[in-house]
């Protein structure tokens, strides 16, 4: 079983509109959580960590559900700017802070 | 402006040739890191340097060549590649290595494509 999986979507969504996907992680000991960005050819970028009450910036809120071991990412009000493949991160386990990336979720908004 | 730069940012190399793959970080950082990676494919971890000494070579390919001089600057030294390893390679460096609530940071990375 892969670290970190991801649904590589497309997600084709209009201006406006909400989407949400999710990351399934494989270690029940991880502890940090995070969501990177990456435009198209660009190097990834923290979006945002992923906090185990929930977290939201501006349009976009994070959630961990450490039960079925899967964190979520939620875009209300979606933008053309918002297109980007969104990666997965967490960490190895219980102190071991190595992170492992998952393969990306592709977003698409269209006008 | 990125914290950490990488050139070339395109590099098209033949099977016999070498060259090397630059990136300095502007961070203060101390760990810095090589990154693969492949369309459609999670992040490889390939070396990680930490206050200059490798701490970890993943399974990496012996023509695939690191070194880290200082804590700001890293190289990975190619030569005699395969067309297989045409990919991303991005450099990032993180405050310590590994550490609990860092954040590792990228550079814009080297597109290589070998012919």
């Amino acid at each position: 079983r892969k670290e970190v999986e991801q649904d590589p979507g497309p997600f084709n969504v209009p201006e406006g509109a909400t989407v949400a996907f999710n990351c399934t992680y494989s270690n029940s000991a991880s502890q940090s959580f995070f969501w990177y960005r990456q435009d198209c050819r660009k190097e990834p970028k923290l979006l945002m960590s992923v906090y185990s009450s929930g977290n939201e910036d501006g349009r976009f809120t994070a959630q961990l559900n450490r039960a079925s071991q899967y964190i979520s990412l939620l875009i209300r009000d979606s933008k053309l700017s918002d297109s980007a493949t969104y990666l997965c991160v967490v960490n190895s386990g219980a102190n071991d802070y190595k992170l492992s990336f998952g393969a990306g979720t592709t977003v698409t908004v269209r006008a | 402006e990125t914290g950490v730069t990488q050139t070339p940012r395109h590099l098209v190399m033949g099977m016999t040739n070498k060259k090397s793959l630059k990136c300095e970080q502007h961070l203060g950082h101390n760990a810095m890191y090589w990154y693969k990676q492949s369309a459609k494919k999670p992040l490889e971890l390939m070396f990680v340097y930490s206050l200059e000494e490798r701490v970890e070579n993943n399974s990496v390919p012996s023509r695939f060549s690191p070194e880290c001089p200082n804590s700001s600057h890293l190289f990975l030294h190619l030569h005699t590649l395969q067309p297989e390893d045409s990919a991303l390679y991005l450099c990032a460096s993180s405050q310590e290595y590994w550490a609990g609530g860092n954040t590792i940071y990228f550079g814009e990375g080297s597109w290589l494509t070998v012919v």
